[in-house]
């Protein structure tokens, strides 16, 4: 299973672009790149996932360089409610035995 | 209504006590999952089934059983609760091809 390492907490600003670095230095061929987002007290939730170059929708966007060592999770224009912990998971999701595993995450704050 | 439910919400019991907690779920997805989260950690998978006679361990399975009574419903079990075991507890499903995962409400389990 591929490890990954995010950092611990971020601080930003309402209005501005946050961009949350994800490494997984031992990715598989077949492994895609997944975040999730949690506000507190509840469970975690679908942000997006990708395999390569860069996925966009309506909440973020996923870029991947070519080596796909890494991962950026991009939140265009945060606002305070966009205050979470964010999650990136490494994995074969079509594979018969993904299973997600979650690590510390990256804890947002958006500030006024 | 919600597609991934868990009861009780709250619980709260004293040491050496046996408690369930229970997930249901109207997705239609064959696979379910128990994870435990402590304050300020992340996601800790506890059990997990990809089909109704399928059942295994996760990271942190000691003290802790379950039960797949049908597609739709996945039980936790403590047998003999301690106070390490008060945590979030979170219920979630998935299924084929992305193996997105949808989590419950969440259980505050409390042992005193």
């Amino acid at each position: 299973l591929a490890k990954t390492t995010q950092p611990i907490s971020m601080d930003s600003y309402e209005g501005q672009e946050v961009n949350i670095t994800c490494s997984h230095n031992n990715i598989a061929t077949n492994d895609y790149i997944t975040w999730y987002q949690q506000f507190p007290s509840q469970g975690p939730r679908f942000i997006i996932q990708g395999y390569k170059t860069k996925v966009t929708n309506e909440v973020a966007s996923l870029f991947i360089p070519a080596d796909r060592k890494s991962s950026t999770l991009s939140l265009p224009r945060v606002s305070l409610s966009d205050t979470a912990v964010y999650y990136c998971l490494v994995g074969d999701p079509p594979g018969g035995s993904y299973i997600p595993t979650f690590g510390r995450g990256t804890s947002l704050i958006v500030h006024p | 209504d919600a597609d991934v439910t868990q009861t009780p919400r709250n619980r709260i019991t004293k040491t050496g006590k046996r408690i369930m907690l229970e997930c249901s779920q109207t997705k239609g997805h064959d696979r379910m999952y128990w994870y435990r989260q402590d304050p300020g950690l992340g996601l800790q998978l506890i059990y997990y089934s990809f089909d109704v006679k399928d059942i295994n361990k996760g990271e942190i399975s000691d003290g802790y059983s379950v039960s797949r009574q049908a597609q739709a419903k996945f039980s936790l079990s403590l047998e003999s609760a301690i106070p390490n075991q008060t945590a979030l507890y979170f219920c979630a499903t998935s299924d084929a091809p992305n193996n997105e995962q949808f989590f419950g409400p969440g259980t505050r389990l409390t042992v005193l």
